[in-house]
């Protein structure tokens, strides 16, 4: 079973510029996930969709991130305009379903540097 | 508070008993688990609890479960160099969002 596929890996960019990331579930899982890593911490939740709906964006920063999730299988999300706080590792994972217990499994995650 | 705490580093030598604890904030959470992760990756699901239970072993993996304390333990026996890595623990809240610690660097030492 192929994993959560993310890219690109790496981005460096300025502050001020615009970035997308991709991701790609596991087949069949229903339910997404986009966290923020700051190096030295746990991943933080961003946005959780569940098919192509967002569940919970309370943490998303909307003045300059957004994603999407058009037709409830592949995401992108989006920052503009970057700052330098927003340099982190993007995570994406994804479940078969909320309440599953059988956990959320999650891609290799795309380190974003913005300098 | 809201944090899921756990502390920041441990180190062993190869071959003994690593215990990497955790204590969480929310006494609703139905799951809880343990993710891996080594440098460069994403994490990597290890075991999970149901809130139900107390104890729950997976090959070299303990987990216990203290539900009065709120504390939550990862036992690894007969550790070996590739477990170093970095050992979160998360609690479910919500519709499944997950709350993770820190993390725990585990160093093993041969």
């Amino acid at each position: 079973e192929a994993g959560v596929a993310q890219s690109p890996r790496y981005k460096i960019i300025e502050k001020r510029q615009s970035v997308a990331f991709w991701c790609n579930p596991i087949s069949g899982h229903a339910t997404l996930y986009w966290y923020q890593q700051i190096l030295g911490q746990g991943p933080k939740l961003l946005i959780q969709f569940q098919n192509n709906g967002v569940v919970d964006d309370s943490q998303l920063p909307k003045d300059r991130f957004s994603a999407e999730r058009l037709k409830g299988v592949d995401s992108t999300l989006k920052i503009q305009p970057a700052k330098l706080e927003d340099s982190a590792v993007y995570l994406c994972a994804s479940s078969l379903g909320p309440g599953t217990g059988f956990g959320q499994y999650f891609g290799p995650g795309t380190r974003l540097t913005v300098t | 508070g809201e944090d899921v705490e756990q502390s920041l580093f441990l180190s062993v030598r190869e071959g003994d008993s690593s215990v990497i604890n955790c204590t969480y904030t929310d006494s609703s959470s139905t799951y809880l688990y343990w993710y891996k992760q080594e440098p460069g990756a994403g994490l990597q699901l290890l075991t999970y609890i149901f809130s139900n239970m107390d104890m729950k072993q997976d090959q070299r993996l303990t987990v216990l479960l203290n539900k009065k304390d709120k504390h939550l333990s990862l036992r690894i026996a007969d550790t070996q160099t590739g477990d170093s890595a970095i050992y979160f623990c998360a609690e479910t809240y919500n519709n499944n969002d997950m709350r993770f610690g820190a993390g725990t660097r585990l160093t093993v030492k041969p």
